[in-house]
């Protein structure tokens, strides 16, 4: 069966730090994958998606980007983290007819 | 664009009662539609997904329907229980280039009281 993990769960970060956030997927080969950020109030917003290895489509121009290293796994990442930042990162891939599946989410706080 | 509606934003019910939640797109052209939940501070769990060629889709106690011509679909959850207490999310999948992305909507907040 297909497993979504993510890490760190958790993340304080300061003002201007960088950030790193993973993301890997077992049990499927050549997922697309996903990355979108829950605000609180807001819906979910779509950051980044790959269909494949070194691809990457931005949705939202902002000062975070992602990598696709290996077949399953994506990354997030910044080199200075903004306040803005602050919110809960949720990694997802998609099965057969895009049936989407998420992983447990990193909540990061930029102070 | 596609912009998705869910209502109510919150929804407070006792325990034992049926209830609907609602979704509403504006563009019709969808591939799928797709019922999640999350509970706080948790991942995402995908609950039914219906593709754009079918009416309905059954998983228990939990039954969503898709009406893409005028661009609804409902989540009925029979004899509802405090588990079911969570927020439930609904996206859906536009056809032609943007095939790959799921629009959500705010989600409706149900609590079920016992």
């Amino acid at each position: 069966s297909q497993t979504i993990h993510q890490w760190p769960a958790t993340l304080v970060q300061p003002v201007g730090s960088p950030l790193s956030l993973e993301c890997t997927v077992e049990g499927t080969s050549n997922p697309n994958l996903y990355w979108y950020r829950q605000a609180a109030g807001r819906g979910l917003q779509l950051l980044f998606y790959s269909v494949g290895i070194g691809q990457i489509s931005s949705e939202v121009p902002q000062n975070l980007s992602a990598s696709r290293p290996q077949d399953r796994q994506f990354i997030l990442s910044s080199k200075k983290l903004l306040l803005s930042d602050s919110g809960f990162y949720l990694c997802a891939w998609a099965g057969v007819n895009n049936e989407q599946f998420f992983g447990p989410g990193t909540r990061l706080t930029v102070l | 664009k596609q912009e998705v509606t869910q209502i109510p934003a919150a929804l407070s019910v006792p325990e034992g009662e049926n209830l609907v939640l609602n979704c509403s797109f504006t563009d019709s052209a969808i591939y799928n539609l797709q019922w999640f939940r999350q509970d706080p501070g948790k991942g995402l769990t995908s609950l039914l997904l219906i593709q754009s060629s079918q009416r309905e889709q059954t998983s228990g106690r939990l039954n969503a329907s898709l009406d893409k011509s005028s661009g609804r679909s409902t989540l009925y959850i029979a004899a509802s229980q405090p588990g079911d207490s969570a927020t439930y999310l609904c996206a859906v999948t536009s056809s032609g280039g943007s095939n790959y992305k799921l629009t959500f909507g705010k989600g409706t907040l149900l609590t079920v009281n016992p």
